[in-house]
């Protein structure tokens, strides 16, 4: 099946520690998409791709790192530095950016 | 970036009531998406309406681009029409960036 694959679904982590939330898409989108959606809140952007070897910071990128190695990936690291990372992480990719995006179905990180 | 609207913030109908959810942008949008979160969180597409008027069974959305504003109708609604309805909207300046509204949660009651 085509789509967006995002793992793992829950993540527990200890305050101090990096950690890498996967997304993999088999659409063959271009344009690839980090969003962090707190409790009652809308999504804000993190981090965003428009091909491969390339990506921008969005609105809240601090304490966040990406790579885009590959068409197919676009990992984001939680790094120490983010000083409030427990929430609900949304991966999207569209053909092009401006185009329509797809989310994958997220990836819930506790930080103890 | 762009400041998105959308109203009413919560809404509660009875079941098979019609509604209409609104959506402003404070700049003309060259891409508008409209998303149903389910309990789980997952993002449901619903419309990809930079402008114009489209269907989908009980559900439509019309967008008018030079007004800023995009509305999204639901009809006869269910109690699987809840949840928080996202409009989301994008410029064109050099990186095309999307910014999301803060959502309507809508709760159907039988």
């Amino acid at each position: 099946d085509g789509g967006i694959t995002q793992s793992p679904k829950y993540l527990f982590r200890k305050e101090g520690q990096n950690v890498t939330l996967s997304c993999e898409q088999n659409l063959n989108h271009d344009a690839m998409y980090w969003y962090r959606q707190d409790p009652g809140q809308g999504l804000r952007l993190i981090y965003y791709s428009q091909i491969v070897n390339d990506f921008q910071k969005g609105d809240i990128a601090e304490g966040y790192s990406v790579s885009r190695e590959k068409k197919e990936s676009f990992p984001l690291t939680v790094t120490s530095a983010q000083k409030n990372p427990t929430a609900f992480y949304l991966c999207a990719s569209s053909t092009r950016a401006g185009t329509e995006a797809f989310f994958g179905q997220g990836t819930r990180l506790t930080v103890v | 970036g762009i400041q998105v609207e959308q109203s009413p913030p919560d809404l509660i109908l009875q079941e098979g009531a019609n509604s209409t959810l609104r959506c402003n942008f404070s700049d003309s949008v060259n891409n508008l998406q409209w998303f149903h979160q389910n309990p789980w969180g997952q993002l449901i597409n619903l419309f990809y309406i930079p402008s114009g008027t489209k269907q989908n069974g009980r559900l439509s959305a019309t967008t008018v681009a030079t007004e800023r504003y995009s509305l999204l109708y639901i009809s006869s609604s269910q109690t699987t029409d809840s949840g928080v309805y996202f409009c989301a909207g994008g410029v064109r300046r050099g990186y095309q960036k999307v910014t999301f509204g803060t959502g309507t949660k809508l709760q159907v009651i039988p």
